[in-house]
């Protein structure tokens, strides 16, 4: 079991760019989220699925962040025209049931 | 909503003395409580989740008690280990037993020899 995967670590993006941000969580999870992690704010709720579909996207900027769960092997997180205040590093976790999630290293995303 | 608080941001001490890192919560209903452990470039994993008979969770020679008059959820442990350095989040348990966790802001915890 590889745990959940996520790619890329790292990413560099100029403002005003698109970064896009794979999840590939554990084989046979039902459920995936999205965390955003920084200093001043902590683990940051986004957005979830269930079974694929989306459940709660309340955390998410709605003007240019979206997430995607096209089938039940990856998750991916969009940003539009990236902005400095996006820098963050971006966690995905999964679940099978109950409340033990299991994050991924994340992917730490800088623009410049 | 619900809330978690963890009141420390960072925490050192020397390797030996006793770990105590608060967490209080906030709640409409009653919540699991869970610590997470982040050790450097790694992926935040579960240390404790607290159960529904009040027994008490321990791993690693953590352990933490819900009490539900105080709201709140401590972690502690006898002995800090230099290997216990970390970041710590305290985290609760949507309503409803979604499987969303609403998390503190953390504790960074240095052990020094």
């Amino acid at each position: 079991n590889a745990g959940v995967i996520q790619t890329p670590r790292h990413k560099v993006t100029g403002k005003g760019q698109e970064a896009t941000l794979w999840c590939e969580p554990i084989s046979g999870h039902s459920a995936v989220f999205w965390y955003r992690q920084t200093i001043v704010q902590g683990l940051e709720f986004l957005t979830y699925f269930r079974n694929q579909a989306p459940i709660d996207d309340s955390g998410m900027p709605k003007e240019r962040f979206s997430a995607q769960m096209p089938n039940q092997s990856h998750s991916t997180l969009k940003i539009q025209s990236t902005q400095p205040q996006d820098s963050a590093v971006y966690l995905c976790a999964s679940s099978l049931e109950g409340n033990t999630l299991y994050f991924g290293a994340g992917t730490r995303l800088s623009v410049l | 909503g619900d809330s978690v608080t963890q009141t420390e941001g960072l925490v050192t001490l020397t390797e030996g003395l006793p770990v105590m890192l608060n967490c209080t919560y906030q709640s409409t209903y009653s919540p699991f409580l869970f610590w997470y452990v982040q050790h450097l470039n790694e992926a935040p994993k579960l240390l404790l989740k607290s159960f529904t008979d009040n027994k008490r969770p321990e791993h690693q020679g953590f352990h933490a008690t819900l009490h539900k008059s105080s709201s709140s959820f401590h972690l502690q442990k006898s002995s800090a280990q230099l290997s216990d350095s970390a970041l710590y989040y305290c985290a609760l348990s949507e309503a409803g037993n979604t499987g969303k966790l609403i998390f503190g802001l953390g504790t960074t915890l240095q052990v020094q020899p």
